[in-house]
């Protein structure tokens, strides 16, 4: 049982670059989670996905699009990305099932700097 | 809308004395309520968690919070600090939007565990 996995840990983009961050998760959760996390900002949601098939835009959705691929995968890519997108990414997933308490399981991040 | 304050980004203990992080909550519905530690190079662990069960909630580490409805806060304590509890803690609220819960996250409480 890995929990949530995400690939890679580490990349270097140059500015204009496009890229795709991959997520999965093995707990059979419905809901799952892009963050990114930048120094004294906490962790901020870009976009979410409630269920397999619906996809929403979190606090800060521009410049990234995601794609709910099944039930175990969330992919978020950066089309065209930018130095202000140099930041870490977390995958997160969560049951949201009646009786659940909806806290989030993490993955261990992705590393990405944009020169 | 939901927000967390975490006062003080940083925390200095000694080795064996108390811990105290603080975090205050604002919510228009009945909160859940949650603890993070990030460990350096990590993802996110859940600590502990309230879910309108018992007000004084018990977590791993040795680490519990109290909901305190009429402060809007959910302290995190430990009696004695020790040197593996140095991290980065996040407050986070919970609220359900559309179909999915969304957690919102304070700015993290770095803790230092002097010897």
């Amino acid at each position: 049982n890995a929990g949530v996995t995400q690939t890679p840990k580490f990349q270097v983009l140059k500015t204009g670059q496009s890229m795709t961050l991959q997520c999965a998760q093995d707990m059979n959760h419905n809901s799952m989670y892009w963050y990114r996390q930048d120094p004294g900002m906490g962790l901020r949601l870009i976009y979410y996905s409630a269920s397999e098939g619906t996809t929403d835009k979190g606090e800060v959705p521009n410049g990234y699009n995601v794609s709910r691929l099944n039930k175990r995968e969330f992919s978020l890519r950066l089309e065209s990305a930018a130095p202000s997108q140099t930041s870490v990414y977390f995958c997160a997933s969560s049951e949201v099932s009646g009786g659940g308490s909806y806290e989030q399981y993490f993955g261990p991040g992705t590393r990405l700097t944009v020169t | 809308a939901q927000s967390v304050t975490q006062l003080g980004s940083h925390v200095s203990v000694s080795e064996g004395a108390l811990v105290l992080l603080r975090c205050n909550y604002s919510s228009s519905v009945p909160p859940y309520l949650f603890w993070y530690v990030q460990y350096p190079n990590q993802g996110l662990q859940l600590l502990l968690k309230y879910t309108s069960a018992a007000t004084l909630v018990k977590g791993i580490n040795g680490f519990e919070a109290e909901f305190k409805k009429s402060e809007t806060s959910f302290h995190l304590t430990k009696p004695s600090a020790h040197m593996s509890d140095a991290a980065e803690y996040f407050c986070a609220v919970s609220a359900l939007s559309g179909s999915a819960r969304q957690l919102t996250f304070g700015s993290g409480t770095q803790l230092t565990v002097l010897p």
